[in-house]
């Protein structure tokens, strides 16, 4: 079964200092991963994804996120944080052993203070 | 515009009264899903459907019910609603799979007293 764990609830960090949302995940077979973004009151929208291919994936808004094997994780960073950062950011993660489910960590509160 | 509309966005209703959240998509996408939000424990999948006539349970399906007779609606059905499935519901639609990105809806605030 899939699984995905996002240990830290809420990580702060001072505008224009560099950010790490950390993500470990759990598949069976071959990891597609996901990040989404949900700000106050909206929907969630889609960050970026890995699928196969270089480890570092590049999304929008200027994040990107690096898919390590060896330590089944897929860390979501960005150089330079902005207040506008600020939100939930989920990890997500399906395989391609048939199960057509999707499953999401609890997510991570990101505040970005001036 | 391409989008996934649900309705209602907000709800309040009572122990037992039967609803249902509707959910549709104008994208032509195979796959729709249901999530729940709740704090603490992120977004945990209730039912997907890879196609018409075609739904299977996610981690929570318990008390809950859907149907996919069209390609673009997924109605989501609460048929005797409690308390405990207060909660904020997003349905999500996306080109084939859990593979794909997915494209979620606003979002429905329910509160069941």
């Amino acid at each position: 079964a899939q699984s995905v764990a996002q240990p830290e609830d809420q990580v702060n960090v001072a505008e224009g200092n560099p950010l790490t949302v950390k993500c470990t995940y759990s598949v069976s077979g071959n990891p597609y991963l996901f990040w989404y973004v949900q700000y106050p009151n909206r929907g969630l929208q889609f960050l970026l994804k890995y699928i196969t291919g270089d480890n570092l994936v590049k999304g929008s808004y200027g994040f990107e996120a690096e898919f390590n094997k060896s330590q089944t994780s897929f860390h979501l960073k960005k150089p330079s944080a902005l207040v506008s950062d600020s939100a939930l950011y989920f990890c997500a993660v399906s395989d391609n052993t048939g199960f057509q489910k999707l499953v999401f960590g609890t997510g991570t509160r990101l505040l970005v203070s001036p | 515009e391409a989008q996934v509309t649900q309705n209602p966005r907000y709800l309040i209703t009572v122990t037992g009264k039967k609803l249902t959240v509707t959910c549709s998509q104008n994208m032509n996408h195979e796959y729709m899903s249901w999530y729940r939000q709740d704090p603490g424990l992120g977004l945990r999948q209730i039912y997907y459907s890879m196609n018409v006539e075609v739904t299977d349970k996610g981690d929570v399906p318990e008390g809950y019910k859907v149907s996919r007779k069209e390609k673009r609606n997924f109605p989501l059905i609460l048929e005797s609603p409690s308390p405990n499935q207060t909660s904020l519901y997003f349905c999500a639609s996306s080109p084939l799979g859990p593979e794909d990105t997915q494209y979620f809806g606003p979002g429905t605030r329910l509160t069941v007293l």
